[in-house]
């Protein structure tokens, strides 16, 4: 159903910096802002980094956003164990008229 | 602060109309560079955007395809919330719906607190 592509799961001990990437095409990474999505079990979606790589007031700068050509990737550095979560990407797609999400990223800290 | 207050019942039957509503505290549903969406986030489909409708001298409103028959989004000024209608609901359609603030840089800032809809019979 989702059509960015998002490994389902990623890891790492305290302090260790992890990376998740978000694969789509060129009708929707490739020619808009990428948007990046915190959530925690049972509550609803946080805005991480919006516009590729900004980060609203209140997020830690231990998070970070990218984006070249069709791909988009987060990256937390200095995993917390707070940051155990689930990562979403999202970004609008032209083709479809539609705001699009990833497949999601479970984020385990060891 | 923003904040988005959801309402509206749990458990439907097929065939039923699902409807739920946002009550907006610290912007306006009339705003001119928001816009007021509904997301709703199931296990099979993962988190799916639904539609919006924002003002801009006018309202307009936008739908998914995938729901496009079915669903209908209205402001209410007088109230300063919005609401989700999605007729002949399906057991497909049980998730949890949220509903959220677009913003002027287009993420959705500001969540509800998301509402579980079940259909079953």
């Amino acid at each position: 159903q989702s059509v960015l592509t998002q490994p389902p799961s990623a890891s790492g001990t305290p302090g260790q910096r992890v990376t998740i990437s978000c694969s789509g095409s060129t009708s929707n990474i490739g020619n808009n802002y990428v948007y990046w999505y915190q959530q925690l079990p049972g509550t609803a979606p946080k805005l991480l980094i919006y516009t590729n790589n900004q980060r609203p007031s209140g997020v830690p700068d231990r998070f970070s956003g990218s984006k070249s050509g069709t791909s988009a990737s987060l990256a937390i550095s200095g995993l917390q164990s707070e940051d155990e979560a689930d990562y979403y990407c999202a970004t609008w797609d032209d083709s479809l008229n539609v705001y699009v999400f990833g497949t999601g990223t479970k984020v385990t800290v060891l | 602060q923003v904040q988005l207050q959801q309402s509206g019942p749990g458990l439907l039957k097929p065939s039923q109309t699902l409807s739920l509503t946002c009550a907006i505290s610290g912007d306006s549903v009339s705003s001119n560079s928001a816009a007021w969406t509904w997301i709703r986030q199931s296990p099979s489909r993962g988190l799916e955007w639904l539609g919006r409708t924002y003002y801009r001298s006018k309202w307009y409103h936008d739908y998914a395809g995938s729901v496009k028959s079915r669903i209908t989004i209205n402001p209410d000024t007088s109230k300063n919330q919005f609401s989700l209608q999605l007729n002949s609901v399906t057991p497909e359609d049980t998730a949890v719906y949220y509903c959220t603030r677009t913003s002027f840089h287009r993420d959705f800032d500001y969540w509800g607190q998301g509402t579980l809809v079940t259909v079953s019979s």
